[in-house]
């Protein structure tokens, strides 16, 4: 069965620390990896999308990796700021004709001052 | 700035009314367009898939009659929410992939949700 597992399901952190998100999948055929942030009571806004060849990516203060023989994903945040609180969702997509996505439940990150 | 917009952004109705709710593709043309709802700490979960010019595909355990999807153009899609329950209320969300010259077509693009209220 295709899953999606994040950790942890929630994590308060204080301004300008740094965190890490996981997101472990059981999806086959993979064909890429996305993180979304969304905002309460708003809809995800995609941060990263990787492949399965793709290693690392950043975008700003966020970079994720991805480590496909063992089906795992994370997200850094580094220096978090107040507006990074949020709902963090790993999403996977499957190889197949219509390209079906498995969404993570999210974590949900409060950053505090 | 949006891609993709939604109308309204919440509502509240009575029990045995009808809601429709828009989405619309602002920059491109969308031949496709998903349509999700999303339980409060849950995840999204797909219910339909709209397709412009001919009938929506519905997730198993989806009542197609209940939750009628019209993709009567290219930029927009309606779900209608026909005899709304309590049970149907949720936070709905529409989506596509990109298109035109500036979206990644390997990235999904959501609307700002719509949040429906059945008393």
């Amino acid at each position: 069965k295709n899953q999606v597992e994040q950790s942890p399901q929630s994590l308060i952190i204080l301004e300008g620390k740094n965190c890490t998100l996981q997101c472990n999948y059981t999806v086959s055929p993979f064909s890429n990896l996305r993180w979304y942030k969304q905002d309460t009571g708003r809809g995800p806004v995609s941060l990263t999308i990787m492949t399965f060849s793709e290693n690392t990516k950043s975008n700003g203060r966020y970079t994720a990796t991805l480590d496909a023989d063992t089906k795992q994903s994370s997200l850094h945040i580094t220096a978090s700021q107040l507006s990074d609180s949020a709902s963090y969702i790993c999403v996977v997509t499957v190889n197949s004709g219509n390209t079906p996505l498995v969404f993570g439940k999210g974590t949900r990150l409060s950053v505090i001052a | 700035g949006a891609v993709v917009s939604q109308h309204p952004s919440w509502v509240i109705c009575k029990s045995g009314t009808s809601v429709k709710i828009e989405c619309r593709s602002l920059d491109f043309q969308a031949t496709t367009m998903f349509w999700y709802r999303q339980f409060p700490k849950q995840s999204l979960m797909l219910m339909a898939t709209s397709n412009e010019g001919s009938k929506a595909t519905y997730e198993q355990g989806v009542e197609k009659d209940k939750f009628l999807i019209n993709h009567a153009s290219l930029t927009l899609s309606t779900l209608t929410v026909t005899s709304a329950h309590p049970e149907d209320s949720s936070f709905y969300i529409c989506s596509i992939f990109g298109g035109g010259v500036f979206y990644s077509t390997d990235t999904q693009y959501f609307g700002p949700g719509t949040r429906l209220t059945v008393l």
